[in-house]
């Protein structure tokens, strides 16, 4: 089945950087571009951005420009963000989801289980 | 861009059909049928209810129906269960080539 497995918990210092992974299986990596949506406690679904695993193209949200980078392995099917610059409100759960398309529309569909990272000195 | 508009919160009895409103832009909602609704309980990944403004992924209830008149979405919950209180949101494609969420509306199943 389609699945996403992301890496593990984080706990960084403020200013520091965090780099969590996505391990895709159960269909072609490269045909599906990979979004990452984060969502802070309590509060609603931000997205933050793509990578496109054929071509490592990569399109970010606003208000991450300059401090975010999203790349992927295609040797073992995983996608990446790498967030800099980390600050107390980056504490969040950051979910990477798979871009899925038909012939009229593209949506979010699965998820991966989501990985807490904490900005706490 | 801003947010797409969701009402905080809305509730109903078991049994009974609410609706939720997502309000977006001739940029977003009113331009594209990528629209998305996504149901969340505590603690939970967000999942797919709603795609392509009306269709179900298989295995989603028939009780959810999604629709879109102009630059607002709705997401229609029928024969309201104990199992649907839970935090849903809408999401929707812009010009820009950016995916926007609603912030969100609590569902109390009273």
């Amino acid at each position: 089945q389609v699945q996403l497995v992301q890496s593990g918990a984080e706990v960084r210092d403020p200013g520091a950087s965090v780099k969590v992974s996505c391990k895709a299986s159960g269909y072609i990596f490269t045909e599906y571009d990979i979004n990452w949506v984060r969502q802070a406690s309590g509060r609603g679904l931000e997205w933050m951005g793509w990578v496109n695993p054929r071509s490592g193209n990569t399109g970010y949200a606003r208000q991450f420009q300059g401090r975010i980078s999203m790349s992927r392995n295609t040797a073992i099917t995983t996608a990446y963000m790498e967030l800099r610059s980390l600050r107390s409100e980056d504490t969040a759960i950051y979910y990477c989801a798979r871009w899925s398309c038909s012939s009229t529309s593209c949506w979010l569909d699965p998820w991966g289980q989501g990985t807490l990272v904490t900005v706490s000195s | 861009q801003s947010a797409l508009t969701q009402p905080a919160s809305v509730s109903g009895s078991p049994g009974q059909s609410i609706t939720i409103s997502c309000a977006g832009s001739s940029n977003d909602i009113g331009r594209y049928s990528y629209v998305s609704w996504f149901q969340q309980h505590p603690g939970k990944v967000p999942k797919l209810i709603i795609y392509d403004v009306d269709d179900r992924p298989s295995g989603v209830s028939n009780r959810f129906s999604g629709s879109k008149s102009g630059n607002t979405a709705s997401l229609t919950i029928s024969g309201l269960q104990p199992e649907d209180e839970a935090d849903y949101f809408c999401s929707s494609f812009t010009s820009s080539s950016i995916l926007l969420f609603g912030a969100g509306t609590k569902l109390t199943v009273l």
